[in-house]
C-alpha cells in the first residue's frame, strides 16, 4: 500500500519570503503521479502542481516548485515569494496510474504580514 | 478547465433519514469519479471508486450498504448516506477522472453533512 508523509502539521512564513514544505510517500510503483493541492478556508482543492514520475525535470508553476527525488521517495514544495493569499491547507498527494489518489495529513501554512 | 460541481453544498438532517450527494462534471465527460471524505482537520480519505454503468470499488472499511454510490452516467455520480447517524457527519468530496492523458482529477466543492 501507498503511504504519503507530511511530517509538518504547522507551518508559517513572512510574507515575501520562501518556504519548502516536505512530503516523502512510500511505493514500489515505478510510474505514478504526485501533486501538490491547495486547500483554502472555502474547502475548495486547488492543483498547485503536478509532477509526473518519468520526468526528471522539477515541475513548476509560477512562484511554486517542486524538488523530485524519486530515489529518495521525497516531494517537497517551494513557495516562493509567499503572498498572504497563499494561506491554506496543503496537501501532497500520490497517485499510481490505477487512478486511487492518496493524501497526506497535510500541512497548515500561514503567511504573516 | 474542468468544473466539478456537487450538490448541495450543505444538508442538515436527522438521524435516521438518508440523504443524497450529487457530483457532476459540467464540462466534460467522467469514466471515473472518486468520493472522499474529510473530518475536521484531518486530509481527505478515499471512500470508493466509481466507474460509469458498473458497480462502485469500495475502500476497506468503508460499508457499501450504508454509503451507496450510482454512477448512471458519464457526467453524474450520487452518494447516498442511508440510515444517517451523527457520526456520519463529515464533509464529503468527489472528483471527477477527465480521461486525459494525465489522469488529472478535479475536485468538487464538497458538501457538509450534518446529522442531528
Amino acid at each position: 500500500a501507498q503511504t504519503v508523509t507530511q511530517s509538518q502539521p504547522e507551518m508559517s512564513v513572512q510574507e515575501a519570503e520562501t518556504v519548502t514544505l516536505s512530503c516523502t510517500y512510500d511505493t514500489s510503483e515505478s510510474n505514478y503521479y504526485l501533486f501538490w493541492y491547495k486547500q483554502p478556508p472555502s474547502r475548495q482543492m486547488i492543483l498547485v502542481i503536478r509532477q509526473e514520475a518519468y520526468k526528471q525535470q522539477n515541475a513548476t508553476e509560477n512562484r511554486f516548485s517542486v524538488n523530485f527525488q524519486k530515489a529518495a521517495k521525497s516531494f517537497s514544495l517551494k513557495i516562493s515569494d509567499s503572498q498572504l493569499g497563499d494561506t491554506a491547507m496543503y496537501f501532497c498527494a500520490f497517485m499510481p496510474w490505477d487512478n486511487d489518489m492518496r493524501f497526506g495529513a497535510g500541512t497548515r501554512l500561514t503567511v504573516k504580514p | 478547465g474542468a468544473v466539478v460541481s456537487q450538490h448541495p453544498s450543505r444538508v442538515i438532517c436527522k438521524s435516521g433519514t438518508s440523504v443524497k450527494i450529487e457530483c457532476r462534471s459540467l464540462d466534460f465527460q467522467a469514466t471515473t469519479m472518486f468520493w472522499y471524505r474529510q473530518f475536521p482537520k484531518k486530509s481527505l480519505m478515499l471512500m470508493a471508486t466509481s466507474n460509469e454503468g458498473s458497480k462502485a470499488t469500495y475502500e476497506q472499511g468503508v460499508e457499501k450498504d450504508k454509503f451507496l454510490i450510482n454512477h448512471a452516467s458519464l457526467t453524474l455520480s450520487t452518494l447516498t448516506v442511508t440510515s444517517a447517524h451523527p457520526e456520519d457527519s463529515s464533509f464529503y468530496i468527489c472528483s471527477a477522472n477527465s480521461g486525459r492523458a494525465n489522469n488529472e482529477q478535479f475536485f468538487g466543492p464538497g458538501t457538509r453533512l450534518t446529522v442531528l
